[in-house]
């Protein structure tokens, strides 16, 4: 069965400032997709960043971008130029192939602040 | 953007009574709907895989008697918690994928909060 690990239950940042979360995931597929959420307290999910996992590049949007290290199974979210509104749950999940069902890690609170 | 919509967004019932959540695809078919539960500071667990004209697929652990999944149509899966008690008190948030959309793309629906009295 696929895991997804995120060790941070909370971070903080300065704005303005640079942030990691990590993650860490297991599967035995050689054809995935990995993701990154945030969840603001409306609880509506929202997609930050997304990666396939046949892709060496590291996908980037913006002010968000990912270290994807496929041997070591770790995808961490780097959030550059950090600002109040980036202050939300930030969920790791993996998908395999194109089957489109999510399984999420733990969730990383982050807290940005003045 | 693509929109999926849930309705209701706050549902309080009585424990015993049974109550629909509705997910719908608005501007896409889905031919695939996923189910997720959401504790109070907890991440979201897969419930189940709801499959347009089939039955649903359900995840290790989830009672399919009592969590009933209909997918009706290409643009509706429905959740209905049978029998309901405080215990499946949570935030219930569905996902979607466009049939037609090659890759990887899901929508989530804004979920909706189930609270048994």
């Amino acid at each position: 069965a696929q895991t997804v690990t995120q060790s941070q239950p909370e971070m903080s940042v300065q704005e303005a400032e640079t942030v990691t979360l990590s993650c860490t995931y297991d599967t035995s597929e050689s054809d995935y997709y990995l993701f990154w959420y945030k969840q603001p307290p409306s609880r509506q999910m929202i997609l930050v960043i997304r990666q396939e996992a046949y892709k060496q590049q590291n996908a980037t949007e913006n002010r968000f971008s990912v270290n994807f290290q496929k041997a070591a199974k770790s995808f961490s979210l780097k959030i550059s130029d950090s600002q109040l509104g980036d202050a939300a749950m930030y969920f790791c999940a993996y998908s395999p192939g194109t089957a489109s069902k999510l399984t999420f890690g733990t969730g990383t609170r982050l807290q940005v602040t003045l | 953007g693509a929109v999926v919509s849930q309705h209701p967004s706050w549902v309080i019932c009585k424990s015993g009574t049974s109550v629909k959540i509705e997910c719908r695809s608005l501007d896409f078919q889905a031919t695939t709907m996923f189910w997720y539960r959401q504790f109070p500071k907890q991440s979201l667990m897969l419930m189940a895989t709801s499959n347009e004209g089939s039955k649903a697929t359900y995840e290790q652990g989830v009672e399919k008697d009592k969590f009933l999944i209909n997918h009706a149509s290409l643009t509706l899966s429905t959740l209905t918690v049978t029998s309901a008690h405080p215990e499946d008190s949570s935030f219930y948030i569905c996902s979607a994928r466009p049939t037609a959309t090659l890759g990887n793309t899901i929508y989530f629906g804004e979920g909706s909060w189930l609270t048994v009295v």
